[in-house]
């Protein structure tokens, strides 16, 4: 499974939109983009997964580049409850890297 | 059932004893993964079922660990003379075949506490 690489921390003022990156230079053809997040002692939460296209639910939009070398997972708005560690995951076997931490501050 | 259910939600035992950690996946859902998850740490990836067998159990540290899935619906993951290393959250997930369409849904995982 190809590994990806996410900056370790961010901060977002609430209502405003979160950007996080996360590149994945060594994803293969067929390997989905994954981003789950983790809020504190609780199991993972899936968010969204994209193959090539831009993908949005009601949770957030993914945009995956044209090369699906990196990608960019976009909440719209927002608020105090999205604090928690974003995982941004390639392949079947969801290989978690460190995550970034997003803090939503009022 | 509506969400991956794992039991117990907590466990301590003596180091040297022996463990078992269930995992019941969501009906239907063919794959099922065991991940360890260390404080401060992201999911580390164990072993990953397709129906009844392991398709990939390269994530196993040693084979004091060892999972099964009998009947391709629940999974245990058993530990033999358990270490204090072991300490983690133990957590598991299942998704459908079709993971095109699909995501994973991972259950709120078994702390385990080896003293």
């Amino acid at each position: 499974d190809a590994k990806t690489t996410q900056p370790p921390s961010m901060d977002c003022a609430e209502g405003r939109a979160a950007n996080l990156p996360c590149n994945h230079s060594t994803i293969s053809g067929n390997e989905y983009v994954y981003w789950y997040r983790q809020i504190h002692s609780q199991g993972p939460q899936y968010i969204i997964h994209g193959l090539k296209n831009n993908e949005t639910n009601e949770m957030a939009s993914l945009i995956i580049t044209e090369d699906r070398k990196s990608s960019t997972l976009i909440l719209p708005h927002a608020t105090l409850r999205d604090t928690a560690v974003y995982y941004c995951i390639v392949g079947y076997k969801l290989s978690f890297g460190a995550g970034t931490t997003v803090t939503v501050r009022a | 059932g509506a969400g991956v259910s794992q039991t117990p939600s907590n466990k301590v035992t003596e180091k040297g004893k022996y463990v078992e950690l269930r995992c019941d996946p969501i009906s239907g859902h063919t794959a099922l993964y065991w991940y360890r998850q260390s404080l401060g740490q992201g999911p580390e990836f164990l072993i990953y079922f397709q129906g009844t067998g392991a398709a990939d159990d390269s994530g196993l540290p040693n084979d004091r660990f060892f999972a099964v899935r009998p009947e391709g619906s629940v999974s245990t993951l058993k530990i033999q003379r358990t270490e204090r290393g072991d300490s983690a959250v133990y957590l598991c997930a299942s998704s459908s075949w079709d993971r095109a369409n699909y995501g994973y849904t991972f259950g709120s995982g078994t702390r385990l506490t080896v003293v």
